[in-house]
């Protein structure tokens, strides 16, 4: 069965200190990938998707970057954190589409709580 | 922006009653997907209705789809304490690739004893 890690579960940054969250999935191949954040009593906010190695689609323009160095590894990146950067953020993974209205049932992680102060 | 919105956006029953939520968007679809959240966890995908279907069913949870008013809904029967969560709607729409998900704001669901 497949199985998606997301680590660390949470961590506490300075402002100005850079950011590495990291995400796997395990028991399927050339999946594709999510990073959303979810502000506070907030809906979700999709930040970045990939669809294979090395492709990045970006969502929002951010203070964020995301890349794949590997098939089922998406990590999300911060040269610098802002306090707006704070929130959940989720790594989240589905399968390809067989047609246009089977639809994307998206897995997610256990999310990664970001306070940055 | 295609972003759904949940209506009510907190919700309280008593265990046994039913539980109704509501999402509206904006443009067109492909699917829509209700996602429920526990506190400070994961989503987990309840159930999917594509554009061209009007009503399914899952166990307890029963999903209509009017794409001429843009809106679904999400009946929950029987609640029970356990469903207590948070209940998002996402509208799927498809890129050639992937189907984007875009997330409305979520209905807070609380069952009491």
């Amino acid at each position: 069965s497949q199985t998606i890690h997301q680590w660390p579960a949470t961590l506490v940054q300075p402002v100005g200190s850079p950011l590495s969250l990291e995400c796997t999935v395990e028991g399927t191949s050339n999946p594709n990938l999510y990073w959303y954040r979810q502000a506070a009593g907030r809906g979700l906010q999709l930040l970045f998707y990939s669809v294979g190695i090395g492709q990045i689609s970006s969502e929002v323009p951010q203070n964020l970057s995301a890349s794949r160095p590997q098939d089922r590894q998406f990590i999300l990146s911060s040269k610098k954190l802002l306090l707006s950067d704070s929130g959940f953020y989720l790594c989240a993974w589905s399968g390809r589409l067989s047609t246009r209205y089977s639809g994307n049932t998206i897995y997610f992680g256990e999310g990664s709580w970001l306070t940055v102060v | 922006s295609q972003q759904g919105e949940e209506d009510p956006q907190a919700l309280s029953i008593q265990e046994g009653e039913n539980a109704t939520m509501n999402c509206s968007y904006k443009t067109s679809i492909n699917n829509l997907q209700w996602y429920r959240q526990n506190s400070g966890r994961g989503l987990v995908h309840l159930i999917l209705i594509r554009s061209n279907e009007r009503e399914k069913h899952s166990g307890r949870l029963r999903v209509t789809l009017d794409t001429s008013k843009k809106s679904s809904s999400l009946l929950i029967t029987a609640s029970r304490a356990a469903d207590t969560a948070s209940y998002f709607c996402a509208t799927g729409l498809y890129t050639g690739t992937a189907s984007k998900l875009t997330f409305g704001t979520g209905t807070r669901l609380q069952v009491t004893l």
